[in-house]
């Protein structure tokens, strides 16, 4: 059974800093995996999707990259801001539909 | 607009009643998801649904019943079976239940008393 691990699982930093959030899986056999963000009490916004085949994708300071091989995908947040406070949840899909959550990060930037 | 709507944003109820959760959606997409999410945990699937009049189990199905009757409305009924039903419920959708993008609703907060 896939299994999906976030580290940290809270995270603080002042504006402006670079910052790479974690998320490692189990089972390399996935479809894709998806970065998301969930605001307090809200759902969730999809970020970035990678697909199986490929290592990496990209969405203004957003940078998600996917090493199937190891398990291991990251997200980076380029000169983050205030704005960029939520919790981020990676998921990975892999046979039969079945999407697997980790428990997500929680981001504070402080300004 | 195009998007997924869930009714009511909070429920309250008591213990021993059955309450259904609604969730829309207008992307025409195929393939609908329940979810519950508690803090610490990530989302757990409870029902999907690939296309109408289908759906399957999740992980936690049980205590939880679904309807797929038309390509819009996929809604969750929370039964007295369900042992611990406070949580907060997350509807999402996809093109088709394959790989593409899951869309999610902005939840559902449950507190059964």
């Amino acid at each position: 059974k896939q299994e999906v691990t976030q580290i940290p699982a809270a995270l603080s930093v002042p504006e402006g800093e670079n910052l790479v959030l974690n998320c490692s899986f189990t089972d390399s056999a996935i479809y894709n995996l998806q970065w998301f963000r969930q605001d307090p009490g809200k759902g969730l916004t999809s970020l970035l999707l990678i697909q199986s085949s490929q290592r990496e994708q990209t969405s203004g300071r957003l940078n998600a990259s996917l090493d199937k091989s190891s398990g291991r995908s990251t997200l980076y947040i380029a000169a983050s801001q205030p704005g960029d406070s939520a919790t981020y949840l990676c998921a990975v899909k892999g046979n039969n539909n079945d999407m697997r959550f980790g428990a997500g990060t929680r981001l504070t930037v402080k300004p | 607009d195009g998007g997924i709507t869930q009714s009511p944003k909070y429920l309250f109820r008591k213990e021993g009643q059955n309450v259904t959760l609604s969730c829309e959606q207008n992307l025409n997409h195929d393939a609908m998801y329940w979810y519950r999410q508690d803090p610490g945990q990530g989302l757990r699937l409870i029902y999907y649904s690939q296309i109408v009049n289908d759906f399957q189990k999740g992980d936690i199905a049980e205590g939880y019943s679904v309807s797929r009757e038309k390509k819009e409305s996929f809604p969750l009924t929370v039964t007295s079976a369900q042992k611990n039903p406070t949580a907060f419920y997350l509807c999402a959708s996809s093109i088709t239940g394959g790989w593409d993008e899951q869309y999610f609703g902005p939840g559902t907060r449950l507190t059964v008393t």
